[in-house]
């Protein structure tokens, strides 16, 4: 199974201000996920990013507040922008396993807190 | 719309004590029913994947079943470090989806 590298694993921020989560993959995947948690909450998928291409946004998500980078097959970054107290939570990405019955392999979380 | 609903929110059992998690789902079509323990501050970690009704998988205390309309993670003797959050999520085969839609977890206490 793919191991996934995500950083930074906490942070408090200002609100108005961004913060920019990287995922670095230990192998070549086609899609990366990026996912978020909120408490209390199920993981709901923001934003699906594939190389070369411009990333697919679930409804509820917007480009403008959550740019996300795809520069090659194995790393991404999700921005979260002009923050708000209201996108504390944890952020996550992800990637489907080559060999399916693996599942898919999670990073291991940004717990981001807007203050 | 995809929809998974997991049951009980919280369950505390003594080490020892046997017990089944529930995940009840609905989904056009299912291309796979997932189950992820996640602990505290760490991400989803991977425990199973079934495709189709009646397909069982175990992993040493853990087995997981599935139906048409619900999957059971059955834990067997229980030890305390097995407490964790088990998660379940159904990928959609429709549309070429590639989203997993999760429920919102049951949370495992094992007390020695």
């Amino acid at each position: 199974s793919a191991v996934i590298s995500q950083k930074p694993s906490r942070d408090i921020c200002q609100r108005g201000t961004s913060l920019t989560i990287q995922c670095q993959v230990d192998s070549q995947v086609t899609m990366m996920f990026w996912y978020r948690q909120q408490p209390g909450q199920s993981l709901t998928l923001i934003a699906t990013a594939n190389q070369g291409s411009e990333a697919t946004y679930e409804s509820g998500f917007v480009i403008d507040k959550f740019p996300i980078s795809r520069p090659n097959l194995t790393f991404s970054t999700l921005t979260v922008s002009n923050m708000s107290p209201e996108d504390s939570s944890i952020y996550l990405c992800s990637v489907e396993n080559h060999q399916e019955a693996d599942g898919y392999t999670f990073g291991s979380g940004t717990r981001l807190t807007v203050v | 719309e995809d929809q998974v609903t997991q049951s009980p929110e919280a369950l505390r059992l003594q080490e020892g004590e046997s017990s089944s998690l529930n995940c009840s789902y609905t989904v056009s079509g299912l291309r796979g029913l997932f189950w992820y323990r996640q602990d505290p501050g760490k991400g989803p970690e991977f425990l199973f994947t079934l495709y189709s009704a009646g397909e069982e998988k175990e992993k040493e205390r853990l087995k997981a079943t599935l139906t048409k309309k619900e999957s059971f993670l059955h834990i067997t003797a229980p030890k305390p470090e097995d407490s964790a959050t088990y998660l379940c999520a159904v990928g959609d085969s429709g549309a070429g989806s590639y989203q997993l839609t999760f429920g919102k977890g049951t949370k495992l206490s094992v007390i020695p």
